[in-house]
C-alpha cells in the first residue's frame, strides 16, 4: 500500500525552528517528486515547496522562501521540511505530497497525501 | 505567479444535482490543471488532473474541461458523499497555486 506518513508538527515559539519528515512506503521513492503543501485553520490549501525525485531542484513559496528547505533522504525514504524563523502566519496543517510523476513543472497533481501534521506558532 | 480564480466560493444544492464549477488562471496553463475534494479533517483526494484525466477510483459522475486559462469541474449527479470542499491547482509552474476553494453544500 502507498502511504506517507508525516511527524515533526508541535508547538514552537514565533521565530524558532521544526523539522517535519515524511516517511514513505509502498512506492519507488525516487523516481517521484515531493510536495508539501498547508492548510491554516479554516482556510485553503496553499503549496509550500516541491522537490524531485533526486532532491536536485527545490522549489518554495514565496512567503516561506528563505526560511523553510525542503530535503529528502532517498536511502531512507524520507521527505523533510526544515523550518526556520517561524511566524504565527506558519500556523497550520502541514501535509508531505507524492506528485503524480517525476516531474514538477508541466506535472499532473498530487495523488498521494499524507494524513497531516500540525505546526502552531505562538509564544 | 499565477494566480488561479474559483467560482463559486460556495454552492449549495441538492442530491442528484448536476453542478459546475469553475477555474480560472491568470495566464494560460495550456492543460496543467488538477481537482481535488478535501472533506473536513481530512487531506485532498486527487479527483481530476491533465484537465480531463480521472484519477483512479473516482466515479464518473466527476468529469474535467477546458485549456488554456478556463477550466470546469462538472459533477453530474450529486450524491451525500461528494458534499465537500473542492480546489484546482496549476501545475504549468515550478511554483504551484491552488484555487480558494469552492464549498459545496447541501441544499
Amino acid at each position: 500500500e502507498v502511504q506517507l506518513l508525516e511527524s515533526g508538527g508541535g508547538l514552537v515559539q514565533p521565530g524558532g525552528s521544526l523539522r517535519l519528515s515524511c516517511a514513505a512506503s509502498g512506492f519507488t521513492f525516487t523516481s517521484y517528486a515531493m510536495t508539501w503543501v498547508r492548510q491554516a485553520p479554516g482556510k485553503g490549501l496553499e503549496w509550500v515547496s516541491s522537490i524531485t525525485g533526486s532532491g536536485g531542484s527545490t522549489y518554495y513559496a514565496d512567503s516561506v522562501k528563505g526560511r523553510f528547505t525542503i530535503s529528502r533522504d532517498n536511502s531512507k525514504n524520507t521527505l523533510y521540511l526544515q523550518m526556520n524563523s517561524l511566524r504565527a502566519e506558519d500556523t497550520a496543517v502541514y501535509y508531505c505530497a507524492k506528485n503524480l510523476g517525476g516531474l514538477i513543472r508541466f506535472s499532473y497533481g498530487m495523488d498521494v497525501w499524507g494524513q497531516g501534521t500540525t505546526v502552531t506558532v505562538s509564544s | 505567479d499565477i494566480q488561479m480564480t474559483q467560482s463559486p466560493s460556495s454552492l449549495s444544492a441538492s442530491v442528484g444535482d448536476r453542478v459546475t464549477i469553475t477555474c480560472r488562471a491568470s495566464q494560460s496553463i495550456s492543460r496543467y490543471l488538477n481537482w481535488y475534494q478535501q472533506k473536513p479533517g481530512k487531506a485532498p483526494k486527487l479527483l481530476i488532473y491533465a484537465a480531463s484525466s480521472f484519477q483512479s477510483g473516482v466515479p464518473s459522475r466527476f468529469s474535467g474541461s477546458g485549456s488554456g486559462t478556463d477550466f470546469t469541474l462538472t459533477i453530474s449527479s450529486l450524491q451525500p458523499e461528494d458534499f465537500a470542499t473542492y480546489y484546482c491547482q496549476q501545475s504549468y509552474s515550478t511554483l504551484y497555486t491552488f484555487g480558494q476553494g469552492t464549498k459545496l453544500e447541501i441544499k
